[in-house]
């Protein structure tokens, strides 16, 4: 019954690899999140969808390309990995109404990535 | 544009003391505000929010904030802590002015509490 969902939790890769990470929301929310917390903490907001459609695009190298192709899922592939792209990357979601984000987000476990 | 900022890295306090993580932010309309809570390998899990009303917020595990306009502040509270409340902490404020999901997160402040 877990409510938001990432795979795979671990990824272990080497520079210039290409990988997707997973997510999945069983809330019936409507908007999904992609954050990169780096390894102070630090968290960033990368990408949004609302209802399939991308609202919120951060300054982020387009290396990474989200993809929803349904409500429920939300996934982030990344071309040419480099080192710098080692983080915990998790992913979120909530329900906007009529435009307004007055309610919580949902957070995924995360995924951390390791770049060698 | 709007900004969020947790001064304090790190807050120590002795188990059954009150604790205070502060909370400073900048917005140009009315700020929606949030804190979440991290423990160690998990994902944020939300713990209150202010939207309007009443400026005293109650939340989860007997969390509380309070909404101050005027100092644009929303300090998180809790009377008497625990050691399990040991975890990293964000604050969040969304403008009703900007995009309607985007939501900035401050730096965190890691919450210690000695036995």
């Amino acid at each position: 019954d877990t409510a938001v969902s990432q795979t795979p939790k671990y990824l272990v890769t080497q520079m210039g690899n290409d990988k997707s990470i997973k997510c999945e929301q069983n809330l019936g929310h409507d908007t999904m999140y992609w954050y990169k917390q780096d390894s102070k903490k630090f968290l960033k907001i990368m990408f949004s969808y609302n209802n399939k459609e991308l609202i919120i695009n951060e300054t982020v190298p387009n290396r990474f390309s989200p993809k929803s192709p349904d409500k429920a899922h939300l996934n982030l592939h990344i071309n040419s990995l480099e080192l710098g792209d080692s983080a915990v990357y998790f992913c979120a979601s909530s329900q906007v109404r009529a435009g307004v984000a007055y309610n919580e987000q949902f957070f995924g476990p995360g995924t951390r990535l390791t770049v060698l | 544009a709007q900004s969020v900022a947790q001064p304090e890295d790190q807050v120590n306090v002795a188990e059954g003391n009150p604790l205070t993580v502060k909370c400073t932010y900048s917005v140009s309309g009315n700020p929606y505000l949030f804190w979440y809570v991290q423990y160690p390998n998990r994902g944020l899990q939300f713990l209150l929010k202010y939207i309007t009303g009443d400026n005293l917020v109650k939340g989860s595990y007997g969390f509380e904030a309070e909404f101050n306009k005027s100092q644009t502040s929303f300090h998180l509270k809790k009377p008497s802590a625990l050691v399990s409340d040991s975890a990293l902490y964000f604050c969040a404020v969304r403008d009703q002015y900007s995009s309607a999901s985007k939501i900035i997160f401050g730096s965190g402040t890691r919450l210690s509490i000695r036995p």
